[in-house]
């Protein structure tokens, strides 16, 4: 988990609410990820990016959105739109190195109350 | 498209018993194969990866997984298992192409190592 930070760790929201997942990271990556986990699902990849004020939708990115205004910063909305938001969600980054491996946050786990 | 497959739901293995969890993969091109680990609520733990070269790869804390590219596996082993071991360990898969960088994970498979 080191250079990841995710905050906060637990979210509870109501229906109806966006709410915000931080995701920082000093590393000095310039590519970061969101995905979503769910029980027997693995992670789904949700947005990513590769620099400064652009990123890219990934496999389920309804319902989400993201800005990258800093390097170090790709924080997620979850907006009402996402009909079924309580799950684990996990930030990630990694060097433009192609082979490099992505070093994951500690996670924030989001329920729907 | 890429694509990634554990076949196994769970695997149970007596402590000092090997332990192996399978892994195959799809890809247009060229693989990056990589095995991470999960414990409870965090995050996931890089534990090795292939790139090219060597079909062994030995990555942290005693793993080792054999790259076959006729069977389009990528399967983890541990000689010995240990009761710490137990944990989630998910196979994930980048096509050498891609230049996102975008990894394809498995479903996981939950390991349970008992004394």
């Amino acid at each position: 988990d080191g250079g990841i930070t995710q905050s906060p760790k637990y979210l509870f929201r109501k229906e109806g609410q966006n709410v915000t997942l931080s995701c920082e990271q000093n590393l000095n990556h310039d590519a970061m990820y969101w995905y979503r986990q769910d029980p027997g699902q693995g992670l789904r990849l949700i947005y990513y990016s590769q620099i400064v004020n652009d990123f890219q939708k990934g496999d389920i990115a309804e319902g989400y959105s993201v800005s990258r205004e800093k390097k170090e910063s790709f924080p997620l909305t979850v907006t009402s739109a996402q009909k079924n938001p309580t799950a684990f969600y996990l930030c990630a980054s990694s060097s433009l190195v192609s082979n490099n491996e992505q070093f994951f946050g500690p996670g924030t786990r989001l329920t729907v109350l | 498209a890429q694509s990634v497959a554990q076949p196994e739901d769970q695997v149970n293995v007596a402590e000092g018993n090997p332990l192996t969890v399978k892994c195959t993969y799809s890809v247009s091109g060229n693989p990056y194969l990589f095995w991470y680990v999960q414990y409870p609520n965090r995050g996931l733990q890089f534990l090795l990866k292939y790139i090219t070269g060597d079909n062994l790869v030995k990555g942290s804390y005693g793993f080792e997984a054999e790259f076959n590219k006729s069977q389009t596996s990528f399967h983890l082993k541990k000689p010995s298992a240990l009761v710490s071991d137990s944990a989630l360990y998910f196979c994930a898969v980048r096509d050498m192409t891609d230049s996102w960088g975008k990894l394809q994970f498995g479903a996981g498979t939950q390991v349970v190592v008992t004394p």
